[in-house]
């Protein structure tokens, strides 16, 4: 069965400062790995996915994630936090890539500190 | 034009009654989903229909029962409610249920049971 951690459930960050969100995974087949944010009173959207082409992914807003198979690690990174990073941030995998198949990690609240 | 509505936004009832949740999708998907997100913001899969066909049924409670007139509509009844379904329940869309296309959600319905 696949699964995905995400240690810690709150990051804090100074606006301008790089953010690091970490999440691994557990899959007995190669993985289809995505990151989900949630903003206050809203609904997730996706971010970004890796899906077996390159290992760095960009997503939008200026987030991006690294696949790296040996540390079975999928960590978001944004190079400079903006307040309206402020959110919910959801790792998820999917063994098959198939969204029936889709499974949430719990979650991590980024704050940005002004 | 929301993309996927869900409908009422609050729900505050007692403990015993009934209730809906609606949602409706304009974005022509064939695959809805019913998720539920608890205290902890931990996010799970209950339901999936595509084309109005149920596809996934995960471990729920019988007393939850999806209805899919349409493929544009999919909607959460819930019988003798119970405290423990307090929680923010969230209707999702995507293309199939099949691809890793991204999930649309709703912004959520909270279901406070009093």
């Amino acid at each position: 069965a696949q699964s995905v951690t995400q240690l810690g459930s709150h990051v804090s960050v100074s606006e301008g400062a790089l953010v690091l969100l970490r999440c691994n995974y557990s899959s007995s087949v190669p993985p289809y790995l995505f990151w989900y944010v949630q903003y206050p009173n809203q609904g997730l959207q996706l971010l970004l996915k890796y899906t077996s082409a390159a290992t760095l992914v960009k997503g939008i807003n200026g987030f991006e994630a690294e696949f790296k198979k040996s540390e079975t690690s999928f960590h978001l990174t944004k190079p400079s936090a903006h307040m309206s990073d402020a959110a919910e941030y959801f790792c998820a995998v999917s063994p098959t890539g198939a969204n029936s198949k889709l499974t949430f990690g719990k979650g991590i609240t980024l704050s940005v500190r002004p | 034009d929301t993309a996927v509505s869900q409908t009422p936004k609050y729900l505050v009832t007692q403990m015993g009654n009934d209730k809906s949740i609606k949602c409706e999708q304009n974005l022509g998907h064939d695959t809805m989903y019913w998720y539920k997100q608890d205290s902890k913001k931990f996010l799970k899969i209950m339901f999936s229909y595509n084309n109005k066909e149920l596809i996934i049924n995960e471990t729920v409670p019988n007393r939850f029962s999806p209805k899919s007139p349409d493929k544009a509509h999919l909607n959460l009844h819930i019988n003798s409610l119970e405290l423990g379904d307090s929680a923010v329940y969230f209707c999702a869309s995507s293309p199939s249920y099949a691809t890793n296309e991204k999930l649309f959600f709703g912004s959520g319905t909270q279901l406070s049971v009093l």
